[in-house]
């Protein structure tokens, strides 16, 4: 099956810095998503970016699928950023999901 | 509410009992997956419905293990004589078949066998 990458695995912020999160996967994909997942257990869709660059608020993200990677930039990081961000990809002639490990971001006051 | 639903969010059982999840997903989505997620790990695929028919399953899923989605609605999974390793967090998704395929997922149900 295909393989998704994220790193890094952890990362630690002060409020109010940015940062950038990896997604490499390693087949042509039709599909790409971005998820934060709430301390309850649920994903919340942050981008569905198969292709091109994205924005919404202070969140944003861009695909390059030729060289088969994607970034999730997070600008002045809150407390409320503090969660596991997953890269989910779809891959050419499938229908699934396929899920990378998740980077663990923690925001401190 | 038009999201994704799970039932129940939390579910507490004894090693050998069997147990049954419900989700209800988007109403127009004909799409329908089950994905597990235990601690420290990204969600696994298990299965996956077009309509009422399931057309994959995951090597994850057991002869425990059965789902199923009459009439192309909601979908139960059911897994039998319960073991320690079946605690975990039980995915639902939902996405529409055609040229933006993006999923949105429920709440989950968090089982936890003892």
């Amino acid at each position: 099956g295909i393989q998704v990458e994220q790193s890094p695995p952890d990362l630690i912020l002060q409020e109010g810095a940015n940062s950038t999160l990896r997604c490499n996967f390693s087949d042509s994909v039709n599909n790409l998503q971005w998820f934060h997942q709430n301390p309850w257990g649920q994903l919340i869709n942050l981008f569905y970016i198969p292709s091109g660059t994205k924005q919404n608020g202070r969140l944003s993200a861009t695909t390059v699928a030729t060289e088969r990677y994607s970034l999730l930039y997070i600008s002045s990081s809150q407390t409320t950023d503090s969660g596991v961000y997953f890269c989910a990809v779809l891959r050419s002639n499938d229908y699934k999901l396929s899920f990378g490990a998740g980077t663990t971001v923690t925001v401190r006051a | 509410d038009t999201g994704v639903s799970q039932n129940p969010r939390h579910k507490i059982t004894k090693r050998g009992q069997n147990v049954t999840f419900r989700c209800d997903p988007i109403s127009e989505h004909n799409r329908l997956y089950w994905y597990r997620q235990t601690l420290g790990q990204g969600p696994e695929f298990l299965t996956y419905f077009q309509n009422e028919a399931q057309l994959e399953k995951s090597r994850l899923l057991s002869d425990r293990f059965s789902a199923e989605r009459p009439k192309g609605s909601f979908s139960t999974l059911e897994i039998q004589r319960t073991e320690q390793g079946d605690s975990a967090m039980y995915l639902c998704a939902s996405s529409l078949q055609g040229r933006v395929t993006e999923a949105f997922f429920g709440q989950g149900t968090r089982l936890t066998v003892v």
